[in-house]
């Protein structure tokens, strides 16, 4: 079956760039959504195949995808962006949706 | 606005049925495609089962296939799903999620979720 790997956390200074990776056999070749959740709360979509914002989502939220990599970055980290993000693919060899395992942003 | 609203959750025994709810509102419901999605306590997001628009096309987690069946009622604007069988691990807070397109295959991202409900399954 197909993997997603993500790191557990990632730590950014206020107002930097945090970087989060999602790591997949060839994800290159997938759409990769990415999610936003914060403690108690439904998850909120920041990013689709690969790189578009949801109306609502700010500028400061982007994604790429190539290779073995997919990377959700945050410029101009807040506070309130801390949360876990989790990163989703279609596998359409098993046609299953795969979440990877989650990443911890903590702002700092 | 754009809504999705889960009922049916609690406390049930192992081996015990729930059928969950999912009232949709402010969107067409019978163009989207909907998915289930759980997360245990303290544990990541896991997908459950999708089902298309028209309700003619679902698919399952290996973990919950022959025990859990999605479905819908276009006409009610309602996402279901039933579980039979559950078991300890199946507790967890059950998500509803609206796709961005109507096909399931392959499966666009979740763009609108419910607020969730929590099933626990103990004796």
């Amino acid at each position: 079956s197909y993997e997603l790997t993500q790191p557990l956390s990632v730590s950014v200074a206020l107002g930097q760039t945090a970087r989060i990776t999602c790591g997949g056999n060839n994800i290159g070749s997938k759409n990769v959504h990415w999610y936003q959740q914060k403690p108690g709360q439904a998850p909120v979509l920041v990013i689709y195949r690969d790189s578009n914002r949801p109306s609502g989502i700010p500028e400061r939220f982007s994604g790429s995808n190539s290779g073995n990599t997919a990377t959700l970055t945050i410029s101009r980290a807040q506070a309130g962006d801390e949360a876990d993000y989790y990163c989703q693919v279609w596998d359409s060899s098993t046609a299953k949706v795969v979440f990877g395992g989650g990443t911890k942003l903590t702002v700092l | 606005e754009v809504q999705l609203l889960e009922s049916g959750g609690g406390l049930v025994q192992p081996g015990g049925s729930l059928r969950l709810s999912c009232a949709a509102s402010g969107f067409t419901f019978s163009s989207y495609a909907m998915s289930w999605v759980r997360q245990a306590p303290g544990k990541g997001l896991e997908w459950v089962s999708a089902i298309s628009g028209s309700g003619g096309s679902t698919y399952y987690a290996d973990s919950v296939k022959g025990r859990f069946t999605i479905s819908r009622d276009n006409s009610k604007n309602t996402l279901y799903l039933q579980m039979n069988s559950l078991r300890a691990e199946d507790t967890a807070v059950y998500y509803c999620a609206k796709a961005l397109t109507m096909i399931v295959v392959p499966l666009d991202a979740f763009d609108i979720w419910g607020q969730g409900t929590m099933v626990t399954v103990s004796s």
